[in-house]
Formats: structure tokens, sequence, C-alpha cells
């Protein structure tokens, strides 16, 4: 079946400007994280999602990135104001409620200049 | 707060040869998984290999396998007869056994990047 999918792929920004970045999960899967993962680094995460509410959301940076949702399905991680510290890969992963193993999509790659 | 230590940034092995890739972490918890992800060049994370901390046997899949020791807090990945797909990053990593939820998210170490010499 269908993997995780994130969009976009790419993003490049200026600095200043408002970004989304949508992941689509697996099928069934209601857990959805989401997490960072700057250059030469491990990923870091951001927040976690059991259905539609956010479960955790200690891991966000700060009051500029907020993730929804709204339907229990698809979730959109939302950047205002971005700053070019924000530039690293954007990733998602889902997982059955009690499952172990966490399913990541291909992530999105946000520059910011 | 846990957290995950790969203190090596990079190892190389020969094809066919046998490589051995390092990890520690430090916990309070004594229920926890560990696990080895690959990071290949397409970004996409796969799971290589997770281990129960209440499980004694060290697990095993097909060429990977790992040494599990929990009084030393360390999780090493061993990876036979290297093939040159088996090249990327690949990344330890934790996760509380408590109850779903908040738990259950996966702390990283750095990475370690593999190459493998034909």
């Amino acid at each position: 079946g269908a993997g995780v999918s994130q969009t976009p792929s790419n993003k490049v920004t200026e600095k200043g400007k408002y970004v989304e970045l949508r992941c689509d999960p697996i099928s069934g899967h209601t857990a959805l994280y989401w997490y960072r993962q700057s250059l030469g680094q491990g990923p870091e995460f951001l927040i976690y999602f059991q259905g539609t509410g956010a479960a955790d959301d200690s891991g966000l940076p700060n009051d500029r990135f907020f993730a929804v949702r709204p339907e229990g399905s698809v979730s959109t991680l939302k950047i205002q104001r971005t700053e070019r510290g924000d530039s690293a890969v954007y990733l998602c992963a889902s997982s059955f409620l009690d499952g172990y193993e966490q399913y990541f999509g291909p992530g999105t790659r946000l520059t910011v200049t | 707060a846990q957290t995950v230590t790969q203190s090596q940034p990079e190892m190389s092995v020969q094809e066919a040869e046998t490589v051995t890739l390092s990890c520690t972490y430090d916990t309070s918890e004594s229920d926890y998984y560990l696990f080895w992800y690959k990071q290949p060049p397409s970004r996409q994370m796969i799971l290589v290999i997770r281990q129960e901390a209440y499980k004694q046997q060290n697990a095993t899949e097909n060429r990977f396998s790992v040494n599990f020791q929990k009084a030393a807090k360390s999780f090493s990945l061993k990876i036979s007869d290297s093939q040159l797909g088996d090249a990327a990053m690949y990344f330890c990593a934790y996760r509380s056994a408590r109850e779903a939820g908040a738990n259950s998210k996966l702390t990283f170490g750095k990475g370690i990047t593999l190459s493998v010499r034909p």
C-alpha cells in the first residue's frame, strides 16, 4: 500500500515568509509525528498527534511553529515569519496507536534564504 | 530525559566484510525500545532492526544483528557481508515503552555515515 507522503519535496522561501508543509500518513494510522532534521544531525521531535489532537507539542521550538490535523488524517506543519535557522528537512512519520514502528515519509527540505 | 550517543561520525567497510556501528544511551527507565534506522540519500528513514529492553536475546534480521548490553546501556549494530546498498546514514533511536502517547516519540543519535568500498 501507499506509504507516508509529504509535499512539497523541496521548498525555498524568503526570510519572513509563511510556509505550510503537508503530511499524508498511511491509511489507518492514528498516530502522527513531526520531526526536524538539521544538516548532519539526527531527527528531533517536534509534535505528536493522536487522532485530531496534539498529545505532545513539547518539541516545537517557539510560537512561530504550529501544526494541525483537523480530520485525524492529513497534517499540516505551519511556520510563520521564517528564519534562516528554520532551514532543515522536516520529516513526518505515522504509526498505529500502540505500534512500535514509525513509518517515515521522504521529508520536505525547507531552505530559507 | 533520555539521550542517545553515536560517537563515530563515519565508518568505512569493504564489500562482503563485517562492520559494527556503536551506540550508547542514557535513561532511568527499565522498559523501552531501541532501534536502528537507515537513511539513504533519498532521505527516507527505513527501520533496520528493533530491540525490546525486556528481551535478553539479541535481535537479528538477516545480515543485521545487534549486541544489546542493558547494564552498559550499549546497543551496537553489526552488518555482515556488507553490500554496496548498505551505504547510508545509520541512526540509533530510543523510545519509551510506557503507555502509547506522549512517550511514543523517538529520540535519535546524531547518526553515522557508512561507506562501502567495492
